[in-house]
This record gives C-alpha cells, structure tokens and sequence, in this order.
C-alpha cells in the first residue's frame, strides 16, 4: 500500500536555526498536509497546500513558517529562527480528493535545544 | 466551528472482552468523522470513516463506529480486545473545510 514518507525521522536543532522538514506524500494525491503534536497534547492542524498554494492554515502557521513543493514530489515544511516551543512531532498528510481521509507519514520528531 | 471530545484519557481492558472508546463531536457542518489510531513511535494510521453514508462503519482489526447525529457521537466498539490493539486512539472530526481537528487520544491498555 502506498505510503506517506518522511525524513529525517528525528531533527535535533539549535535555536535560532532553521530546520527543514521533508516529506513525501502519495503519488497520486493532490492535497497535503502538516499537523504536529506538542509532547502530551492535542495533534493540531497547521497548514494544508493545494494546486501549489496555502489553501487553509491556522493561528500557528505564522511568518516563522512556509510550505513548498519544490519538484514533483516532495512537500516540505520550513520553519526559521526556531524557537524553544517549536518542540513537537510533525506530521506530513495526504488525500486524493478534498472529501477523502488523509494519510499520514509516521512524523520527524524535532527537537530544539 | 467544530470540536471532539474524547472521555477517558486511559481505558483498560481485559484481552479477549469489548472495547468501547467514547467520543462526542459538535460541528457547524455535516461532519466527517474518523478514528486513527497512533502505536507506539509510529504515525496514525485510519481506522475507519464516516462521511455521511451508512450509520455504522466497519473499519479495520474488527473495529466498528456507529454515527448518532442525536447524540452526535462516534464512539469505536470491539467485541473482542487483543493485546496488539494496544495504542493510542484519535477521534477526528472534519467540518466544511479541509482541516482535521483532532481529540485528545485514549491510550488504550489490554490487560493478558
């Protein structure tokens, strides 16, 4: 079965840096996704990407963030001047279609020291 | 706007009795729901979905959801636990756009 990759697995990083995190989503898919998980609490809903733009994205999703598909195939998210908080797991999705379950890669876990 | 609540952040079960996971979701839209599941240091994986068809959906490992737009809950039954089924459950709920909104989890414990 198709799957949603994503690397590194764990990022270690110093503040103030900024970090990278890839991901491939399904082949065929169209929509995608980040969420992350702060340790302990709720996955949340970062950004979703559609036809090369940021088609929805929440509170979180600052100036401190981007998105970008820069070939065919890969999706990443950026996030620069990393801060303490910036702490979680970040998970990659994708669907074919807007009304389909989205999929999801098993997460970079990033850790800010 | 919309909302999941989950009740019971832990649930123990025996192996071989039911499982029941409650969930309870508010949405400005007719939902879609879902149930994902997380093991341990891996990501989430669906279970099953609801989007709008037939009440009670059968997902994957036997698991079952029924839709009570009455009651507007989603909760996750078993009838028979195993001790693979240990993990984390995610109740999720998708209004009118694309974002998920996800419950706080219940991490669920067979007992052998």
């Amino acid at each position: 079965e198709p799957e949603v990759t994503q690397t590194p697995s764990h990022q270690v990083t110093q503040m103030g840096q900024e970090v990278i995190l890839r991901c491939v989503p399904i082949s065929n898919h169209l929509y995608f996704y980040w969420y992350r998980q702060i340790l302990g609490q709720k996955v949340e809903f970062l950004v979703s990407f559609y036809n090369n733009e940021i088609s929805e994205k929440s509170e979180i999703f600052d100036d401190q963030f981007s998105v970008e598909r820069p070939d065919g195939s890969n999706f990443t998210l950026k996030i620069r001047s990393t801060k303490l908080e910036d702490s979680a797991m970040y998970f990659c999705a994708s669907s074919g279609e807007f009304n389909q379950p989205q999929h999801f890669g098993d997460g970079t876990r990033l850790s800010i020291l | 706007a919309q909302s999941v609540t989950q009740l019971g952040s832990h649930v123990s079960v025996s192996e071989g009795t039911p499982v029941l996971l409650r969930c309870n979701y508010s949405s400005s839209y007719s939902p879609s729901l879902f149930w994902y599941v997380q093991h341990p240091n891996k990501g989430l994986q669906l279970l099953l979905k609801y989007t709008s068809a037939a009440t009670l959906v059968k997902g994957i490992n036997g698991f079952e959801a029924e839709f009570k737009k009455s009651e507007t809950s989603f909760h996750l039954t078993k009838p028979s636990a195993h001790m693979s089924d240990a993990a984390e459950y995610f109740c999720v709920v998708r209004g009118g756009n694309e974002k998920l909104t996800f419950g706080t989890g219940t991490r669920l414990t067979i007992i052998p």
